[in-house]
């Protein structure tokens, strides 16, 4: 058990859709980093958040946002949905120095229709 | 660019019996991280081990080793006495950047561990 929560776990929408996915962070850590993964692939860096400022992002459209919290809680919103946005998507914390390992939660399941 | 390789898809290993998980990687940098997950099928990714570009040791975890070969930017997963609760994905990911601290994960091995 790593500490690190996401809500829900499986997710159904359809296309156009928004949906918003969540995840609480071990105790200790303000950093957290999305990533997605799609079937059969290895985890794809969507951004980080860093004391709720972003602090990096990867190779993702604007329709991908995020928040962070006071608590270091965080949160993944996707516009607009597409059916390619179909994946895991998993969200990993650590602490305050870049050496620390990032732990993951149990991801959230996204599929859409 | 950085990038990790995985060339093996996938590995049968008997039970009992150690295994070897292929991962190089390429960088420019040189201070870098190296790790280790492990993903049932349930979906979560789970630490396995860590190496940092200037630990002179190789990391050993219980039964997990990595053998770390800096020269030729390999950093393998060795798994002594395979269980059958070792089948599973597994991904090798190196940390990248001094400010941004995302990972860049391979493609993965799938191991079977046989009974």
């Amino acid at each position: 058990e790593t500490g690190v929560t996401q809500s829900p776990t499986h997710l159904i929408k359809t296309r156009g859709q928004q949906v918003t996915l969540r995840c609480s962070s071990q105790s200790g850590h303000n950093t957290v980093s999305w990533y997605q993964q799609a079937l059969g692939q290895g985890p794809q860096f969507i951004f980080q958040y860093y004391r709720e400022e972003e602090n990096g992002r990867g190779n993702f459209p604007p329709r991908f946002s995020g928040l962070q919290f006071p608590n270091y809680s965080s949160e993944l919103n996707v516009n607009a949905l597409e059916l390619d946005d179909s994946a895991l998507y998993l969200c990993a914390t650590q602490g305050a120095t870049s050496t620390d390992t990032q732990y993951f939660g149990p991801g959230t399941r996204l599929t859409v229709l | 660019a950085q990038k990790i390789t995985q060339t093996q898809p996938g590995m049968f290993v008997q039970e009992k019996e150690a295994v070897t998980l292929d991962c190089t990687y390429d960088t420019s940098d040189q201070s870098y991280g190296l790790f280790w997950y492990k993903q049932p099928s349930s979906g979560e990714m789970i630490f396995l081990i860590y190496q940092g570009s200037y630990d002179e040791q190789n990391a050993t975890e219980g039964r997990y080793s990595l053998n770390f070969q800096k020269a030729r930017k390999s950093a393998n997963l060795v798994i002594s006495a395979s269980q059958l609760g070792d089948s599973a994905m597994y991904f090798c990911a190196m940390r990248e950047g001094q400010r941004t601290y995302k990972y860049i994960f391979g493609t993965g091995t799938r191991l079977k561990v046989l009974a």
